[in-house]
Parts: C-alpha cells; sequence; structure tokens
C-alpha cells in the first residue's frame, strides 16, 4: 500500500479555501485516491475520490497532476463546521482495507 | 436508509474482563470491517468480514477476535481487556467487491473504558 503524506495541521479562517495536499510518491498505477473527513467520536464521512486530473462533487474538488504523486483537496468557503481532521487514502481494489495515517487537523476560526 | 449501527455507545468494563461489540451494516453490504481509535495510535485497522469469512486482519493480538454472521452483521470481541484497549472502536461496511475502493460508511463508534 502506498504510504501518504500530508500536514499533521492548518488553520483557515471562515470563508477561505483551504487547499490540504497529500504526497503518495510510490503510488501504483491501480491505486485510488480517496479523502475522509472525521469530526470528534464521530466514525469517517467519504469526502470524495479520483484516479486522475480533476473531481468535483458537492462538498470539495480533488486535484491529481499527471505523475498522480501527490494529490490536493480543496475545500471552497469553509465554515467553522468544517473544522475536522482530513485523511488521504490511497489503494486500490474494493476488498483491501482502508489505512489511515495520521490525517490533517483542520481548524476554521472565526 | 438506515446508516451503520454500533451498539453499545459506551461502555465501561474492568481490566481482565471480556467484551463483545455489535455493529449492524447497512442493508446490502457485505463487507464489514473493524477499526481502533487512540490518541496515539491514530484509526488502526483490526479485520474485516465478508460474506462470513475473515479477509483481512491488522496487527493485533489474538485477544481481538470477530466473527460475521449470515445477515452480515458482525460482533467483535476483546478478551482479557487491558487499560491501553480503552478507544473508539468503529465499524465500517462497504457494497463491496472489486473496482476502486469502494466509499465506506462508518457508525457513530463505542467507547470503551478500560479501568
Amino acid at each position: 500500500l502506498a504510504k501518504t503524506t500530508q500536514p499533521i495541521s492548518m488553520d483557515s479562517y471562515e470563508g477561505q479555501e483551504v487547499n490540504i495536499t497529500c504526497s503518495h510518491n510510490n503510488i501504483a498505477t491501480n491505486d485510488y485516491i480517496t479523502w475522509y473527513q472525521q469530526f470528534p467520536s464521530q466514525g469517517p464521512r467519504f469526502i470524495i475520490q479520483g484516479y486522475k486530473t480533476k473531481v468535483t462533487n458537492e462538498v470539495a474538488s480533488l486535484f491529481i497532476p499527471a505523475d498522480r504523486k501527490s494529490s490536493t483537496l480543496s475545500l471552497p468557503r469553509v465554515s467553522l463546521s468544517d473544522t475536522a481532521v482530513y485523511y488521504c487514502l490511497v489503494g486500490a481494489s474494493g476488498n483491501t482495507p482502508l489505512v489511515f495515517g495520521k490525517g490533517t487537523r483542520l481548524s476554521v476560526i472565526a | 436508509k438506515a446508516g451503520v449501527t454500533q451498539t453499545p455507545r459506551y461502555l465501561i468494563k474492568t481490566r481482565g474482563q471480556q467484551v463483545t461489540l455489535s455493529c449492524s451494516p447497512i442493508s446490502g453490504h457485505r463487507s464489514v470491517s473493524w477499526y481502533q481509535q487512540t490518541p496515539g495510535q491514530g484509526l488502526q485497522f483490526l479485520f474485516e468480514y465478508f460474506s462470513e469469512t475473515q479477509r483481512n486482519k491488522g496487527n493485533f493480538p489474538g485477544r481481538f477476535s470477530g466473527r460475521q454472521f449470515s445477515n452480515s452483521r458482525s460482533e467483535m470481541n476483546v478478551s482479557t481487556l487491558e487499560l491501553g484497549d480503552s478507544a473508539l472502536y468503529l465499524c465500517a461496511s462497504k457494497r463491496e467487491a472489486g473496482g476502486p475502493n469502494t466509499e465506506a460508511f462508518f457508525g457513530q463508534g463505542t467507547r470503551l473504558t478500560v479501568v
């Protein structure tokens, strides 16, 4: 499984766009990149998944460069309720377990 | 549709006791995984069950075990509890198999405190 590296923490003001970058230098050809969000004392929640280029949904955008060695989760106009830990995961088939790193603790300030 | 349900939500046990936690996955999901989350170690994978068979296993001692029933509900058991087993235990279900890592849906967790 490809190892991921992401910042331990980030701070942002409300209304700003937040970009969290994840490095995964050893990503394999058939690996997908998935991001989860976790609030305190709750289970993680799926945010977005992608393979290459750009993916956008109602919550976030995921940018993946051509070499796929990194990815950036973009949260537009964050609010206080976006304060959470964000995890970047890299993996392939549906029958491999999710492996979580330490994640990035995002604090949104009013 | 109903989400992943874990029971109980909170539990206090004494060292040396054993405990059983329950997880009911989303209807139609056949894969159930268990995770342990502590402040020091983060989210760690315990094991995964698919169609009543353990498919993947993390690096935990044999005191941690699990099983899955024919209706996909799963239980995990921890025997001879230690103080270090105090954690949030999370269960996740997936619809499954093949293709990219299918979205996993997590329950609210069971907060286990060992005293």
